[in-house]
């Protein structure tokens, strides 16, 4: 077990759909950051938060969303759901602190598998 | 521009032999770090080292070896006596060193390992 939640495991939906994606990071860790991995495109970032803090943005469709609350969970709402869309969504977490101490080494929760019918 | 390349898609062993997986970066910054991560079937994302730019000291870790070469942007990863629990997806990432805490991960495309009994 990595430390990271990620809810639901998997999920089933159909196009135009929108679904919300959760995730807890380790205890400790500020910094949240998305990834989608699917087979044609691999693992691509999404977005990271930094304590409730947008902080970098990847390749993230407009349909997509995500916000970091005061507890530090982080959800990803992904709307308008087109069959492209379905894919492993993996949430990592990072330290706060100095690169020494581990800052930017990522723990990736179990993913959340998302399939778009 | 960021980018690593893991041109082996897929390799196949016998248990017991050595095998190495490449990772080929590109990056104009100065300071940077690489990371190998394993994604086992059951699909988690799993750190398994990470290395900066500034110690080339490749380094040894039980079974596993990185050889960190800056000269040839490289930073390959060598299974020695491979084991059937060996066969996952490995993949080679890249960070850059920002000011803003954010560390976010350019993976390659993964090399899918197959260890047969």
């Amino acid at each position: 077990d990595s430390g990271v939640t990620q809810t639901p495991k998997h999920l089933i939906t159909a196009t135009g759909q929108r679904v919300t994606l959760r995730c807890s990071p380790r205890s400790g860790d500020l910094s949240v950051y998305w990834y989608q991995q699917s087979l044609d495109q691999g693992l691509q970032f999404l977005i990271q938060y930094y304590n409730g803090e947008e902080r970098a943005k990847g390749n993230i469709l407009e349909r997509f969303s995500a916000q970091q609350f005061p507890d530090l969970h982080s959800e990803l709402n992904l709307s308008s759901l087109e069959l492209g869309d379905s894919a492993l969504y993996f949430c990592a977490s990072s330290a706060a602190g100095r690169i020494r101490s581990g800052a930017n080494v990522l723990t990736f929760g179990a993913g959340s598998r998302l399939t778009v019918l | 521009a960021q980018k690593v390349t893991q041109a082996q898609t897929e390799i196949s062993v016998v248990e017991k032999e050595d095998v190495t997986l490449d990772c080929v970066y590109e990056t104009r910054d100065t300071t940077y770090y690489l990371f190998w991560y394993k994604q086992p079937p059951s699909g988690e994302l799993v750190f398994l080292i990470r290395r900066n730019s500034f110690d080339e000291q490749n380094e040894i870790s039980g079974r596993y070896s990185w050889n960190f070469q800056k000269s040839t942007s490289s930073f390959n990863f060598t299974i020695t006596a491979s084991q059937v629990v060996d066969s996952a997806v490995y993949f080679c990432a890249l960070s850059d060193f920002p000011m803003d805490s954010s560390y976010k991960l350019i993976f390659g495309s993964g090399t899918r390992l197959l260890v047969r009994p």
